[in-house]
């Protein structure tokens, strides 16, 4: 079955770091990949998607690669701020599955 | 902007309780989900809806019950409310599958069961 694997937090960062977050999954058929973040207080809202081998999803200066080879989406951000603070999920879908896999999710903190 | 609202925010029930948790989207979604958030476990689904009166257990829906009568409200329903079922619950919908798969998701509601 579908199953993603996302690096354990909690992570505290300074501002301006750079901040990563690891994404494995397993999957059958051609999944299309996905970011989520949690907001204190809100439900989730989707940061970037990507659908095929070697798309690459950017939003609000955050990016990741569909990584085939190493089945992996890896989370990046150059330089956090503090309103970044939040909850990460890494999530999966089959192509043809409405269904989603979460992670685990990933909490950061960015302090100032 | 496709809008998920749950009918509370934060819900406190005795144990033994009948507790119904609403969701409405106005977007024309065919699916609908419930999902239950625990520190270290992520999201799990409770039941999903893919058309009216149309439903399918998830991966943990022992203790919950779900009702669908329309296009754009989904219920969740805890027959028995227990201890165990503290947590946080989340609404989405989608499109069918093939169409993007992204889920939108309500606000959660915090339940609290005494």
């Amino acid at each position: 079955g579908n199953s993603v694997t996302q690096m354990e937090g909690p992570v505290t960062l300074s501002e301006e770091a750079f901040l990563t977050i690891n994404c494995t999954y397993t999957a059958t058929g051609y999944p299309s990949l996905f970011w989520y973040v949690q907001y204190p207080g809100e439900g989730l809202q989707l940061l970037l998607k990507a659908t095929k081998a070697d798309d690459k999803g950017s939003n609000k200066g955050f990016e990741a690669t569909y990584r085939k080879e190493t089945t992996s989406f890896h989370l990046e951000k150059g330089s956090v701020q503090v309103s970044d603070s939040a909850v990460y999920f890494c999530a999966l879908s089959d192509q043809y599955d409405y269904k989603l896999s979460f992670g685990a999710g990933t909490t950061v903190t960015v302090r100032a | 902007d496709v809008k998920v609202t749950q009918s509370s925010r934060y819900l406190v029930k005795r144990t033994g309780e009948k507790v119904f948790l609403e969701c409405v989207q106005d977007m024309d979604h065919e699916n609908m989900f419930w999902y239950r958030q625990d520190p270290g476990l992520g999201l799990r689904l409770i039941y999903f809806s893919y058309d009216v009166k149309m439903k399918e257990k998830g991966d943990i829906p022992e203790g919950y019950s779900v009702s669908r009568e329309k296009k754009e409200r989904f219920s969740l329903i805890l027959e028995s409310a227990s201890t165990n079922q503290t947590s946080m619950y989340l609404c989405a919908s989608s499109l069918p599958a093939g169409l993007g798969n992204e889920q939108f998701f309500g606000p959660g509601t915090r339940l609290t069961v005494l």
